[in-house]
């Protein structure tokens, strides 16, 4: 079993659409959550990160944590046609050498 | 952008010969990885490093080595390519536990 998993779709939404993006993972040791966007034949941007557990926004992306069932989102408000990209998820501990363990990649299309 | 370049950005070899991608980081990341990226498998660590001349293995590191001679340099060699091989290569940085940064990739192909 995979430390994180992630569906890769593809997802199809709407312009206008909320979409929501999905990790679910297995050690709860995990501390900090992050979201990658990566644009075809580009490398990973960060988009956001959260420590634990709770929610952060940052204009139209929250990213919500659920420690408790090893459960982490990515919404986007209003999709839009440049937020077609392929989400990825990545995942470390607080203190153990920077290690970082990543989903595969969710693909997403917004249409206009 | 985060300060990482890598070189050659695309690169067509031949089975058998050795290969070499350089990182190069302006923002003294202690950090540095070296990932492929295969459709199905997401994300794979092959190699990093944490210091100049500390380096540690990956999950697919058979058929890779590398090197760290400066904190801004990361040299990832494929010692003798096979097809296997052919890829997308990112390096990456960190210097806290909470966020790495990606290079904008080194396509490599292998026939």
């Amino acid at each position: 079993q995979k430390e994180v998993e992630q569906d890769p779709g593809p997802l199809s939404v709407p312009e206008g659409a909320i979409v929501s993006l999905n990790c679910t993972y297995s050690n709860s040791a995990f501390q900090y959550f992050m979201w990658y966007r990566q644009y075809s034949r580009k490398g990973p941007e960060l988009l956001m990160y959260t420590y634990s557990s709770g929610n952060k926004e940052d204009g139209r992306f929250t990213a919500q944590v659920d420690k408790s069932s090893k459960y982490i989102s990515l919404f986007i408000r209003d999709s839009q046609p440049s937020d077609s990209a392929t989400y990825l998820c990545a995942m470390s501990f607080s203190n153990t050498g920077n290690q970082f363990y990543f989903g595969t990649g969710t693909s997403l299309t917004v249409i206009p | 952008d985060a300060g990482i370049t890598q070189s050659p950005r695309h690169k067509v070899t031949e089975t058998g010969t050795p290969v070499t991608l350089r990182c190069h980081q302006t923002e003294n990341h202690r950090y540095m990885y070296w990932y492929r990226q295969d459709p199905g498998h997401g994300l794979r660590l092959i190699h990093y490093s944490y210091g100049v001349k500390d380096t540690d293995k990956g999950e697919v590191s058979d058929g890779y080595s590398v090197s760290r001679s400066k904190t801004e340099d990361f040299l990832l060699t494929l010692e003798s390519a096979t097809s296997s091989q052919t890829s997308v290569y990112f390096c990456a940085i960190s210097e806290s536990v909470n966020t790495i940064y990606f290079g904008e990739g080194s396509w490599l192909t292998v026939v």
